[in-house]
C-alpha cells in the first residue's frame, strides 16, 4: 500500500458525460501528479500540482482539468468524454519535486 | 526532449532463472533521475528504485540489482533467481532535476515479464 488513495476504483460512463476522479496523497506529500495509462499511448503525464499550485502540464486535453485543494487532495475532472478517454488514471504523490513519486491504485475509466 | 526505450516488449523465463530488463534513455540534461517501477497484474504501480545521474554505483537489493552506465545511457535491471511473483510489467522512467523544470516522469513502454513455474 503506497498510501495514495484514489476513488473510485472503477467508473463506467457514457460518451459526452463528465466525471471527477479524486486523489488523497500520502500524508505530508505536497506534490501531486496525474498520469493516464492507455494501451496505445502508454503512461502519459497529465499535470502536476505542488502545494496547491499548478507546476507543470503534459499531454492533458482541454476537456480535462484538475485542481489541488488546501488539504492537498486533488481532483481530475474529465468532461465531454469520448471512447478514447477510456484508460487507467493514476495519481501519484511525493514529498517534494526531487524525490520519487508513489502511485495510487488507479481509477479505471470506461467510456461506453 | 526526453525519451526512454525498453526494447524488450515481453520476456518469459522459468522460475529460478536470472533475467535482465534493458532500459536506454535519451536526455539533454546533465543531471537527471532514473527510476524503475513494477506493475503487477493487480494494476498498481510500485516504486522500486531511484538513481541520480551523478551516482553510477550499481545497487543490489535482495534478488534485485541495477546497473547504471552513463556512457551508454543505460539503466538495466536484473532479477536473480526469478520467482512467479516477479511476473509483472516493469517500467523504466526518467525525470529532470534542474530547477525550473517540471519533474514529471517520462516512462518507457514497459517490459512484460512472465515467470513460469
Amino acid at each position: 500500500d503506497s498510501g495514495v488513495t484514489q476513488t473510485p476504483k472503477h467508473l463506467i460512463t457514457a460518451t459526452g458525460q463528465r466525471v471527477t476522479l479524486r486523489c488523497s496523497p500520502r500524508s505530508g506529500d505536497l506534490s501531486v501528479y496525474w498520469y493516464q495509462q492507455s494501451l496505445d499511448q502508454g503512461l502519459q503525464f497529465l499535470i502536476q500540482y505542488y502545494n496547491g499550485e499548478e507546476r507543470a502540464k503534459g499531454n492533458i486535453l482541454e476537456r480535462f482539468s484538475a485542481q489541488q485543494f488546501p488539504d492537498l487532495h486533488s481532483e481530475l475532472n474529465l468532461s465531454s468524454l469520448e471512447l478514447g478517454d477510456s484508460a487507467l488514471y493514476f495519481c501519484a504523490s511525493s514529498p517534494s519535486e526531487y524525490t520519487e513519486a508513489f502511485f495510487g491504485q488507479g481509477t479505471r475509466l470506461t467510456v461506453v | 526532449a526526453q525519451k526512454v526505450t525498453q526494447a524488450q516488449t515481453e520476456i518469459s523465463v522459468v522460475e529460478k532463472e536470472d533475467v535482465t530488463l534493458d532500459c536506454v534513455y535519451e536526455t539533454r540534461d546533465t543531471t537527471y533521475y532514473l527510476f524503475w517501477y513494477k506493475q503487477p497484474p493487480s494494476g498498481e504501480l510500485v516504486f522500486l528504485i531511484r538513481r541520480n545521474s551523478f551516482d553510477e554505483q550499481n545497487e543490489i537489493s535482495g534478488r534485485y540489482s541495477w546497473n547504471f552506465q552513463k556512457s551508454t545511457s543505460s539503466f538495466n535491471f536484473t532479477i536473480t533467481a526469478s520467482q512467479v511473483v516477479d511476473s509483472a510489467v516493469y517500467f523504466c522512467a526518467l525525470s529532470q532535476i534542474s530547477s525550473g523544470s517540471a519533474r514529471q516522469l517520462t516512462f518507457g513502454s514497459g517490459t512484460q515479464l512472465t515467470v513460469l513455474p
